[in-house]
């Protein structure tokens, strides 16, 4: 079946840091791709996304490619912040049904000044 | 616009008891969703649903019961609490479920625990 597969963490970084977290798909046919972001206390808030094959998502300063030869949507961010601490997840959408959102165990970041 | 909002944030229960755990949206969405997301293991889809009137069971659906008499508000129910139903339950919405536009709008939470 569909799923996706990300790094487990937590990450702890410097402030200004490189930022990556890695997430692999599986799926049966063509897929979005999606990071979602969830600060602390909130719920899960879309990050970016990418609905083909070397598409490019952006925001915040945050990027992710998909890569179809690898299967990966992997997230980068070249300066992080503490304000940048949150838990991040990684999610796959394929198919016509209605359950068809399929989240990653998400990948606590913590970012020390 | 309010997006999602949900109450209560946090509840204590005993075990047996029930509640309804309410969401709303003013999005005018026709997808609507319940999750579970338990420390470390992601979100879990309890049950969804495609319109007024129309449920349907996710991954984990036993101990819950979904209605969706207006396209507004989908509360979750918790008939007889257990244990293994402490979490915390999000709720959300979407326009459209087709995956180019699948974005799901997600509503603070409820921080459950049953004792």
């Amino acid at each position: 079946g569909d799923s996706v597969t990300q790094m487990e963490g937590p990450v702890t970084l410097s402030e200004e840091a490189f930022l990556t977290i890695n997430c692999t798909y599986t799926a049966t046919g063509y897929p979005s791709l999606f990071w979602y972001v969830q600060y602390p206390g909130e719920g899960l808030q879309l990050l970016l996304k990418a609905t083909k094959a070397d598409d490019k998502g952006s925001n915040k300063g945050f990027e992710a490619t998909y890569r179809k030869e690898t299967t990966s949507f992997h997230l980068e961010k070249g300066s992080v912040q503490v304000s940048d601490s949150a838990v991040y997840f990684c999610a796959l959408s394929a198919g016509t049904g209605a359950n068809n959102l399929f989240f990653g165990t998400g990948t606590r970041l913590t970012v020390i000044p | 616009n309010a997006g999602v909002t949900q109450t209560p944030k946090f509840r204590i229960l005993k075990i047996g008891q029930s509640m309804t755990l309410q969401c709303a949206q003013d999005m005018n969405h026709n997808y609507m969703y319940w999750y579970r997301q338990d420390p470390g293991m992601g979100l879990k889809l309890i049950y969804y649903s495609v319109g007024a009137g129309i449920t349907d069971k996710g991954e984990v659906p036993n101990g819950y019961n979904v209605s969706r008499s207006t396209t507004e508000d989908f509360p979750l129910r918790l008939e007889l609490a257990a244990p293994s139903q402490t979490s915390v339950y999000f709720c959300a919405s979407s326009y459209s479920n087709t995956p180019d536009y699948n974005e799901q709008f997600f509503g603070p939470g409820t921080r459950l625990t049953v004792l």
